[in-house]
């Protein structure tokens, strides 16, 4: 059984470049979280969504940033024109039920960006 | 918004001692998460509590939420080097809203 697989795990762009990252949930999940974290701090939510749906997008930067979970295939964090200070490491989460059914979020093992 | 307080930031311990890291909660929680975050990796699940005054353990990890619910501890009995990394709690602000974290406590365990 997989659990949370996120792609690529390092990925190195230029100032200006776009930046793709993708979750694929647990086989099963259809609910996707992206969290950021920065160094030295803690995991700060990005993004709910649920199939085709975004739910909650309260910790998305209103530029550059979107998020995607289409029917088929994984979920894609895409940054567009990136800074330096989009630097971090991207967790991607999953779970079977809504927030409130307190089920365990699965997190994958994070793709980390560096912005040259 | 709900804000959780983690303490201490950092701590080191001599193998073979227990440690306390506490979890503080601005608002009520409705579910509190502990997860384990190896350097450089993804996070571990270790437990959920819901109910105050509710308390669980996991081979040496105990956890424990108070009875108000705004507070929450994990407690390592004989640590041993496997238990270094960072913890974080997670909660969530309110029934349906992704869980928030804390930044977390950075644990060193020294031979």
């Amino acid at each position: 059984n997989a659990g949370v697989m996120q792609n690529p795990r390092h990925l190195v762009r230029r100032r200006g470049q776009e930046a793709r990252l993708r979750c694929s949930p647990v086989k099963g999940h259809s609910h996707v979280y992206w969290y950021r974290q920065l160094p030295e701090e803690g995991l700060k939510f990005m993004v709910y969504l649920q199939k085709e749906n975004i739910i909650d997008e309260s910790g998305m930067p209103k530029e550059r940033f979107s998020a995607e979970f289409p029917k088929e295939g994984p979920s894609i964090l895409r940054i567009q024109q990136v800074v330096r200070g989009d630097s971090a490491a991207y967790f991607c989460a999953s779970s079977i039920s809504r927030p409130s059914n307190t089920g365990e979020l699965f997190f994958g093992e994070g793709s980390r960006l560096t912005v040259l | 918004s709900q804000e959780l307080e983690q303490s201490p930031q950092s701590l080191i311990v001599q193998e073979g001692k227990n440690l306390t890291i506490n979890c503080t909660s601005s608002k009520t929680l409705y579910g509190l998460y502990w997860y384990k975050q190896k350097y450089g990796e993804g996070l571990i699940f270790l437990m959920m509590l819901q109910k105050g005054g509710e308390e669980k353990s996991h081979e040496k990890i105990t956890a424990k939420l108070d009875e108000k619910k705004q507070q929450s501890s994990l407690h390592i009995t004989a640590s041993q080097p496997s238990h270094a990394g960072i913890y974080l709690c997670g909660a969530f602000p309110s029934g349906n809203t992704p869980l928030v974290f804390g930044k977390g406590t950075r644990l060193s365990v020294i031979a």
